[in-house]
């Protein structure tokens, strides 16, 4: 069965610092998706990076990185410089399913950041 | 991005009606919609896969009959919690996938408080 799991329910991190977001992931599925969701106090879920099984190097967005090690089957979420609206619950998630297929997304636990002044 | 908007946002609804949570693909075709349910403090759990056109696919242990699914256009989605009871207030959120992204795109999510 496929799984996702962060471990770390919470994280402080200073402002202007960099932090990483542990996610590790369990699929026997050659081809997969991994996500990053950014979830305020709103409720809306802001997508904010992914990487395919398949790629190569790792993914970058702005300030966001994915340390993607896939004999680990992990998928680390590194945010640099740390701003105060980074404050928000962060959920790895992962997309099953054939890619001629729908897909639904299975979600960690999520992990809840605060960044501090 | 994609846009998917969803409405309402919030909705307090006394016990024993029903109410309707709508998700709509605004700049695409969204063949397949998927709603989640979100209990605070924790993760997103999915409920149902919406196919345009096709009865839904609901995960086990959701009552098909007390969460109505229609998806009755590439557009559009609802959500009706029929005979709603307290236990039933929670956060809803959908997203949508059918556009040339990997990721899905999630509506802004409704608050339903049942009294």
């Amino acid at each position: 069965a496929q799984k996702i799991t962060q471990t770390q329910p919470g994280m402080f991190v200073q402002e202007k610092e960099a932090v990483t977001l542990d996610c590790t992931y369990d699929t026997s599925d050659q081809s997969y998706g991994l996500f990053w969701y950014k979830q305020p106090s709103s409720g809306e879920m802001i997508f904010l990076i992914y990487q395919g099984s398949y790629d190569e190097q790792n993914a970058t967005e702005g300030r966001y990185s994915l340390n993607f090690q896939k004999a680990r089957k992990s998928a680390n979420l590194v945010i640099s410089a740390s701003q105060l609206g980074d404050s928000a619950m962060y959920f790895c998630a992962m997309r099953e399913g054939r890619a001629d297929s729908s897909y639904k997304l299975i979600f960690g636990s999520g992990t809840r950041l605060l960044v501090r002044p | 991005g994609a846009v998917v908007s969803q409405h309402p946002s919030r909705v307090i609804c006394k016990s024993g009606t029903s109410v309707k949570i709508e998700c709509r693909s605004l700049d695409f075709q969204a063949t397949t919609m998927f709603w989640y349910r979100q209990f605070p403090k924790q993760s997103l759990m999915l409920m149902a896969t919406s196919n345009e056109g096709s009865k839904a696919t609901y995960e086990q242990g959701v009552e098909k009959d007390k969460f109505l699914i229609n998806h009755a256009s590439l557009t559009l989605s609802t959500l009706t919690v029929t005979s709603a009871h307290p236990e039933d207030s929670s956060f809803y959120i959908c997203s949508a996938s059918g556009g040339s992204e990997p990721e899905a795109f999630f509506g802004q999510g409704t608050r339903l408080t049942v009294v």
